[in-house]
């Protein structure tokens, strides 16, 4: 699986939008972007997954740059519950065993 | 989404005692499962994958003596930490991916090991 490089931290005002950054630059044809998040203490909370094409659903918006070599995932209006860990892993998504390698990861805080 | 169970959600034991977690899909069935370490301040650390009915492959490092990983339903996985000692102390996190959601990844809550 291609390795991913992401801000080691961000802040970020509640209410805001927040936008958080993934280069892949060895992204391979086949394989997919994944966000995850893990909140303190917690396992880790699957956000949302895309292959080239933008995608949202409830929880947030995912960006891929037309070349695939990095990406973005925005939380439209982040909440003080937002305060996670967030971590982008790029993979196989027909890998039936589905087994993810998780990197450093960005830390995000909303403040009040 | 689907729902994957960890228990207990944490267990405190004495040097040289071995430890039982086990993690549970509640509302599907998983032949794989996926079993993770996490050190404070650090992120997850694939050890293990479980597979239902036969034998667990261990990541390059993690120790299959030490963490015994049993598969035996398409429901429950369990790992034992065996003759646990202080730093095995870790938060120990279990996956199962979901073959009706695309193979969308769902983690337990998380087991917090501290061995005294």
């Amino acid at each position: 699986d291609a390795k991913t490089t992401q801000p080691p931290s961000m802040d970020c005002a509640e209410g805001r939008a927040a936008n958080l950054p993934c280069n892949h630059s060895t992204i391979s044809g086949n394989e997919y972007v994944y966000w995850y998040r893990q909140i303190h203490s917690q396992g880790p909370q699957y956000i949302i997954h895309g292959l080239k094409n933008n995608e949202t659903n409830e929880m947030a918006s995912l960006i891929i740059t037309e070349d695939r070599k990095s990406s973005t995932l925005i939380l439209p209006h982040a909440t003080l519950r937002d305060t996670a860990v967030y971590y982008c892993i790029v993979r196989v998504a027909t890998d039936s065993w589905g087994k993810l390698q998780f990197g450093a990861g960005t830390q995000v805080v909303v403040t009040p | 989404g689907a729902v994957v169970s960890q228990h207990p959600s944490r267990v405190i034991c004495k040097s040289g005692t071995s430890v039982k977690i086990e993690c549970r899909s509640l509302d599907f069935q998983a032949t794989t499962m996926f079993w993770y370490r996490q050190f404070p301040k650090q992120s997850l650390m694939l050890m293990a994958t479980s597979n239902e009915g036969s034998k667990a492959t261990y990541e390059q490092g993690v120790e299959k003596d030490k963490f015994l990983i049993n598969h035996a339903s398409l429901t429950l996985s369990t790992l034992t930490v065996t003759s646990a000692h202080p730093e095995d102390s870790s938060f120990y996190i279990c996956s199962a991916p979901d073959q009706s959601s695309y193979n969308e990844q769902f983690f337990g809550p998380g087991t917090r090991l501290t061995v005294l």
